[in-house]
């Protein structure tokens, strides 16, 4: 079964540090690109950062750009994302997903992990 | 707000057929770039519903259906049931913003 577990989520102050990871299993992590999606309380999905099978290619959205760093370690199948001076609109639930290789479409989800950023 | 756009809500009575739309632009969707949709159930993550435009991954019903044309797309659902209540995105990817685009999202209400 292809499953996507993310931890490391929880309360913070604005301007503070969260590293969130994703534990993959079921399928060869190594060969598909990795996504985080954001969504806030009662809003719609964002998405926030891509990153290669390899590392190579980069990407993140313009609300995110600079703050966080998004990584992957391929022999331990697991994805991360350093969150740095976080915003109080960084609250939000923090999807981890796998992207198609064909046509980017987002297939499975993981069960979302809650950031909480309050002053 | 979304560079693409989708209706806050739609409703139809069970049995009933209802159709949501996804607006978009030349940077995206009218550039040829893909479509998807997601389906997201109160609660829980979303889950694939189409892919590529038109395609329905195994296990999603054939009651659920997609189109893409110009710079619009569109997800139709026929003979509507209750657990279809769930809120709905349409995806794709913005070659100005240089990524991955949502519709703000549609919530469906089956009266």
């Amino acid at each position: 079964e292809i499953q996507l577990v993310e931890s490391g989520g929880g309360l913070v102050k604005p301007g503070g540090s969260l590293r969130l990871s994703c534990t993959a299993s079921g399928f060869t992590f190594s060969s598909y690109r990795m996504n985080w999606v954001r969504q806030a309380p009662g809003k719609g999905l964002e998405w926030v950062s891509s990153i290669s099978t390899g590392s190579d290619y980069i990407y993140y959205a313009d609300s995110v750009k600079g703050r966080f760093t998004i990584s992957r370690d391929n022999t331990q199948n697991s994805l991360s994302l350093q969150m740095d001076s976080l915003r109080v609109e960084d609250t939000a639930l923090y999807y981890c997903v796998r992207e198609s290789t064909h046509t980017n479409y987002f297939d499975p989800w993981g069960q979302g992990i809650l950031v909480t950023v309050y002053s | 707000q979304s560079v693409v756009t989708q209706p806050p809500s739609v409703s139809g009575a069970p049995g009933q057929r209802v159709t949501i739309s996804c607006t978009g632009s030349s940077s995206n969707i009218g550039a040829d770039y893909d479509v998807h949709w997601y389906q997201q159930l109160p609660g829980t993550a979303p889950k694939l519903l189409i892919y590529g435009n038109i395609n329905r991954p195994s296990g999603v019903p054939d009651r659920f259906s997609a189109s893409k044309s110009g710079a619009s797309a569109s997800l139709t659902i026929t003979g509507l049931q209750a657990e279809d209540e769930a809120d709905y995105y349409c995806q794709s990817f913005d070659s100005t913003l240089s990524g991955v685009i949502f519709g703000g999202g549609t919530k469906l209400t089956v009266l």
